[in-house]
């Protein structure tokens, strides 16, 4: 089936540690955007690439990174800076072709121990 | 960063009523989407609309195409339990070329059977 995965479903983080977000997708979408949720405030954008080995910040990068080495695989690295991390993590793609539509994984709850 | 004014924030009925949820906003879209994300899932597409005026049915659901493009109105007939979950409205805007989309606060539905 094609469509979106993210991995880990829940992950939790200790002080001072950097954790890895996983996101793939076999739709051959060229474009991918990694999203923060919090109760009440809709989804926010941290991160977007358009193309392979090319990424830009969103709304609220600071404390995130991303690398796009493979038009399949988008992983977001949450680091030690960003100092509240708990939150709903959503990564999406899409194509030119598309009319804007947006498709989403299922998410990674990421949590502070 | 630009989110929709989305509004009612919440909304708790008795099942068989139906619902009425709507997105508003300063800037002129092209393009209206409304999903629903079930708890611990990602969004999912309900409607899409792209012409002004535009109306739009899914089963049970109706979305418009507000004529000024600066608003979008999503109805509900008939709610029933499984209806529950958030409704998010996502513009984009004429001058995007980077497939981004602006999301509202999303409106919670809770369904009394």
């Amino acid at each position: 089936d094609g469509g979106i995965t993210q991995s880990p479903k829940y992950l939790f983080r200790k002080e001072g540690q950097n954790v890895t977000l996983s996101c793939e997708q076999n739709l051959n979408h060229d474009a991918m955007y990694w999203y923060r949720q919090d109760p009440g405030q809709g989804l926010r954008l941290i991160y977007y690439s358009q193309i392979v080995n090319d990424f830009q910040k969103g709304d609220i990068a600071e404390g995130y990174s991303v690398s796009r080495e493979k038009k399949e695989s988008f992983p977001l690295t949450v680091t030690s800076a960003q100092k509240n991390p708990t939150a709903f993590y959503l990564c999406a793609s899409t194509r030119v072709g598309l009319g804007g539509i947006q498709y989403f994984g299922a998410g990674t709850r990421l949590s502070v121990l | 960063g630009q989110q929709l004014n989305q509004s009612p924030q919440s909304m708790f009925i008795q099942e068989g009523e139906d619902v009425s949820m709507n997105c508003t906003s300063s800037s002129i879209f092209n393009t209206w989407l409304w999903y629903k994300q079930d708890p611990g899932e990602g969004p999912v597409l309900l409607i899409a609309l792209y012409k002004a005026g535009e109306l739009t049915s899914n089963g049970r659901l109706t979305a418009q195409f507000g004529i000024t493009r600066k608003d979008s109105f999503l109805n509900i007939s008939a709610s029933i339990p499984s209806d529950v979950g958030i409704y998010f409205c996502a513009g984009q805007l004429p001058s995007s070329n980077t497939g981004k989309l602006i999301f509202g606060q999303g409106t919670t539905l809770q369904v009394k059977p």
